[in-house]
């Protein structure tokens, strides 16, 4: 049983598209986020939702708009995309938000690759 | 502000050999310090955290890292590399409650026989 999943694993879609992207997770943890990974692998956080709410939210375009319809789910719905959209976008999930309560540990679903043309 | 540094963006070291991943960090607060691993075409998976018990922490497949605050640093090691070892590692800081993950920028640990 995966933990976190996420689909497509692969998009490869045209400059102006609307696409999103789907994430699951199945150990009941609280708190859910997006993480965009670039070409160098450099890692950086988009949003994260905590029981449905958003609590961090960077400095990221409007064209991106995250929606958890429940606690287990946080999809990540870009508009209008654009060429620096094309990443590695990765969906992670923690027991809680303060990771001074917790484990500290974060669980990444295996990413998924947006290719914009 | 708080910050992490990976020393090295790449490590080649042939397989039976130590390995040493170097990071130094930044911050006003005492913080938490994990490293994460990724495997090419995976996510990330935790290999070990410090969360001011032991300076000491062990993790799994072998690797294990020291909490030096004298000298800022958390650096990973493991005394012989595997093949299966080849991958991107990250030195990851939590510099205080309620504050996102701070990552570094990886090294790329190589592995040759």
């Amino acid at each position: 049983d995966t933990a976190v999943s996420q689909t497509p694993k692969y998009l490869v879609t045209q400059m102006g598209n609307d696409k999103s992207i789907k994430c699951e997770q199945n150990l009941g943890h609280d708190t859910m986020y997006w993480y965009k990974q670039d070409s160098k692998k450099f890692l950086k956080i988009m949003f994260s939702y905590n029981n449905k709410e958003l609590i961090i939210n960077e400095t990221v375009p409007n064209r991106f708009s995250p929606k958890s319809p429940d606690k287990a789910h946080l999809n990540l719905h870009i508009n209008s995309l654009e060429l620096g959209d094309s990443a590695v976008y990765f969906c992670a999930s923690s027991q809680e938000f303060d990771v001074n309560l917790n484990t500290g540990e974060l669980f990444f679903g295996e990413g998924s690759r947006l290719t914009v043309l | 502000a708080q910050s992490v540094t990976q020393l090295d963006s790449h490590v080649s070291v042939s397989e039976g050999t130590p390995v040493l991943l170097r990071c130094n960090y930044s911050s006003s607060y005492s913080p938490s310090l994990f490293w994460y691993v990724q495997h090419p075409n995976k996510g990330l998976q935790l290999l070990l955290k410090y969360t001011s018990a032991a300076t000491l922490v062990k993790g799994i497949n072998g690797f294990e890292a020291e909490f030096k605050k004298s000298e800022t640093s958390f650096h990973l090691t493991k005394p012989s590399a595997h093949m299966s070892d080849a991958a991107e590692y990250f030195c990851v800081v939590s510099p205080q409650a309620g504050t996102a993950l701070i990552f570094g920028k990886g090294t790329t640990l190589s592995v040759s026989s």
